[in-house]
């Protein structure tokens, strides 16, 4: 039963372009949404997080969108540069901090950003 | 350390035998999480520590797995018979409370053949 999904296994866009990366969820405990990037043979890399009582968060150039009704999160990069192609990954957590207790993730898209 | 150092990098077994792979969490970091990434899949939980004790081994897939923290930093997962299912790459991470997010390890990739 896969409770955090990302249906898109990859995403190619152009530099200087918006990169939409999409994660679906299915446990209503789930109260806090973390994104992770992770490069070839490193470990992923704590990106953004958001919190269930808010639907927005961003961070320079990246921006987290969450639609409780729909169990759904985005993650929106603009503008998108070579540097950000990697694999991403969407983490749910339902201890209201993302930072104790177990994430469940997801399969991960792997985003192209084209020169 | 400056981060979350994985020893082995890499690990070839062969089946049936036993292996330990080791985690340096970041100094102070009193929460460890092992984690479990088979090829085209997102990490999947094994078990969480805080301090020395285990608060949460719900994600050990059988009794051949077995994790410690003895004195609240250094951590070791241990695979007993391990089975060729057990290739994958074993990410450790910690965290401090209050801090949004792990801080993952680069990893041991572990081959059974």
């Amino acid at each position: 039963d896969q409770q955090v999904k990302q249906n898109s296994p990859s995403l190619s866009v152009q530099e200087g372009r918006i990169s939409i990366l999409n994660c679906d969820y299915t446990n209503s405990m789930f109260d806090y949404f973390l994104w992770y990037k992770k490069y070839p043979a490193e470990g992923p890399t704590f990106l953004i997080s958001i919190s269930s009582i808010k639907d927005k968060n961003e961070d320079g150039r990246f921006t987290v969108f969450l639609n409780k009704s729909a169990k759904h999160l985005s993650l929106h990069i603009v503008p998108s540069q070579p540097g950000d192609s990697a694999v991403y990954f969407c983490a749910a957590s339902a201890d209201g901090s993302g930072n104790t207790g177990k994430l469940i993730f997801g399969q991960g898209t792997t985003l192209q950003v084209k020169p | 350390g400056a981060g979350v150092s994985q020893t082995p990098s890499n690990k070839v077994t062969e089946k049936g035998k036993y292996v330990e792979l080791r985690c340096d969490p970041i100094s102070g970091h009193t929460a460890l999480y092992w984690y479990r990434q088979s090829l085209g899949q997102g990490p999947e939980f094994l078990i969480y520590f805080q301090g020395t004790g285990a608060a949460d081994d719900s994600g050990l897939p059988n009794d051949r797995f077995f994790a410690v923290r003895p004195e609240g930093s250094v951590s070791t997962l241990k695979i007993q018979r391990t089975e060729r299912g057990d290739s994958a790459v074993y990410l450790c991470a910690s965290s401090l409370p209050g801090k949004s997010g792990y801080t993952f390890g680069s990893g041991t990739r572990l081959t059974v053949v």
